[in-house]
């Protein structure tokens, strides 16, 4: 089955590390977008990309970055991560017209 | 830029008894409403979503409502069951936004056998 695959699933860093969470995709889409997670804060959009020349801040872009690869890959890096960015991650995609498909998730906690 | 409240945050509900989600969003230009239901553990899945020209959909158990004027939308579960139970997230966005959408807070499920 088509599918939206994150790595790492799970990784523990420390303050000040470089940071990088990949995300590929075989759905053929060509929308891909970085989520963050935080209970009580539903889920907030960090960047998105409408195709590999495209990239877009989202709701809470401060602190990270993203690039667009391919068509199927689109990377989340976090420069020197802080205790405050530990989150569940999302990827998705989407064709543009509505339903996401998202990713199973990548847990990071910056100690 | 588009701004959903979700209430509850929380929902407690005995097994048969109907849940009502509740999403007001900010932005009139927002025209499509999805929700998402998320299960321990897992990735948030759509399960139902409302286009701007209609003001009800269901789907068995399921329903979403549609208040243009007020903005708001709602879910509804009737007949509730134990694997109901999961974070329930409402979204909205435009059409001109791409697939970008702006999700509520989430609202916690729990239905009690």
């Amino acid at each position: 089955d088509a599918d939206v695959t994150q790595t790492p699933r799970n990784r523990i860093t420390k303050t000040g590390k470089r940071i990088m969470l990949e995300c590929s995709q075989t759905k053929g889409h060509d929308r891909m977008y970085w989520y963050r997670q935080d209970p009580g804060l539903g889920l907030r959009l960090i960047y998105y990309s409408f195709d590999v020349k495209d990239i877009n801040k989202g709701e809470i872009s401060d602190g990270y970055s993203v690039s667009r690869q391919a068509q199927a890959k689109f990377s989340l890096s976090l420069e020197s991560a802080i205790p405050n960015q530990t989150a569940l991650y999302f990827c998705a995609t989407s064709t543009g017209t509505g339903e996401l498909f998202f990713g199973e998730g990548s847990r990071l906690t910056v100690l | 830029g588009e701004n959903v409240e979700q209430h509850p945050s929380t929902l407690s509900v005995q097994e048969g008894d109907s849940a009502v989600i509740k999403c007001t969003y900010s932005d009139s230009a927002s025209n499509y409403f999805p929700w998402y239901k998320q299960e321990l553990g897992k990735r948030p899945q759509l399960i139902i979503d409302i286009r701007s020209n209609v003001g009800e959909k269901k789907d068995q158990r399921i329903a979403v409502t549609l208040n243009k004027t007020a903005k708001h939308f709602s879910l509804h579960i009737t007949e509730t069951q134990p694997e109901d139970s999961a974070v329930y997230f409402c979204a909205a966005t435009a059409y001109n936004q791409g697939g970008k959408l702006i999700f509520g807070q989430g609202t916690e499920l729990s239905v009690k056998p």
